[in-house]
């Protein structure tokens, strides 16, 4: 099946500074990828949907000044925190799809803002 | 506003039993609904897609059903076995092809 490379796994940054995850799509060209966000014991939370060539779209709460989307290229889509604080701690996860239909999923980003 | 619920936080099973989740949705009306396998601290693997104008779809020890009167999926492990044991996710996708996770049912199968 399609795989989903997402790097770091895990990041540990100071309060302030501003932290870059990228995602990739590894053997398909993926023109949309969405950016998730998961608490501990809560479920994915959609953040953003990052178009390829175009302004990503946010949902509703989601402050696009601090969480920067590129999609600069049909494989890549970064998401850089900006002046990250302790409460954007959390386990960030991309995904994107090949095919209408099933989402594949990267392994996850886990963010500690310290 | 949309909303997803799955039955329960937890559930708890022994081993060869089957294992039948449950999710249910409002405000919405999904073109087509998946349920995805998340281990912890892993990010979620897809199982299993189920289109609205099908009843029921298998993989293996797997079966969803999908009934868009009642606006609920049923997602079943048979002669489950303690791999099985991790959250299950549903998921709903409707327009723009967004897809909106619920809070997921955490399954243990006891050896």
């Amino acid at each position: 099946g399609a795989v989903v490379s997402q790097h770091p796994s895990w990041v540990i940054c100071k309060s302030g500074t501003s932290v870059k995850i990228e995602c990739r799509s590894l053997d398909f060209q993926a023109t949309t990828m969405f950016w998730y966000r998961q608490f501990p014991k809560q479920s994915l939370m959609l953040m953003a949907t990052s178009n390829e060539g175009s302004k990503a779209t946010y949902e509703q709460g989601v402050e696009k000044d601090k969480f920067l989307i590129n999609h600069a290229s049909l494989t890549l889509s970064t998401l850089t925190v900006t002046s990250a604080h302790p409460e954007d701690s959390s386990f960030y996860i991309c995904s994107a799809r090949e095919n209408p239909g099933e989402l594949f999923f990267g392994e996850g980003s886990r963010l500690t803002v310290l | 506003s949309q909303k997803i619920e799955q039955n329960s936080e937890a559930l708890n099973i022994q081993e060869g039993k089957t294992a039948t989740l449950t999710c249910n949705y409002t405000n919405y009306s999904p073109a087509y609904l998946q349920w995805y396998r998340q281990d912890p601290g892993r990010g979620p693997v897809f199982l299993l897609l189920i289109r609205e104008n099908e009843k029921e779809k298998r993989k293996e020890r797997l079966k969803v059903t999908f009934d868009t009167t009642l606006k609920q999926s049923l997602f079943h492990i048979t002669a489950s076995q303690p791999a099985d044991s991790a959250t299950y996710l549903c998921a709903p996708t409707g327009g723009g092809f967004k897809t909106i996770f619920g809070a997921g049912t955490r399954l243990f199968v006891k050896a």
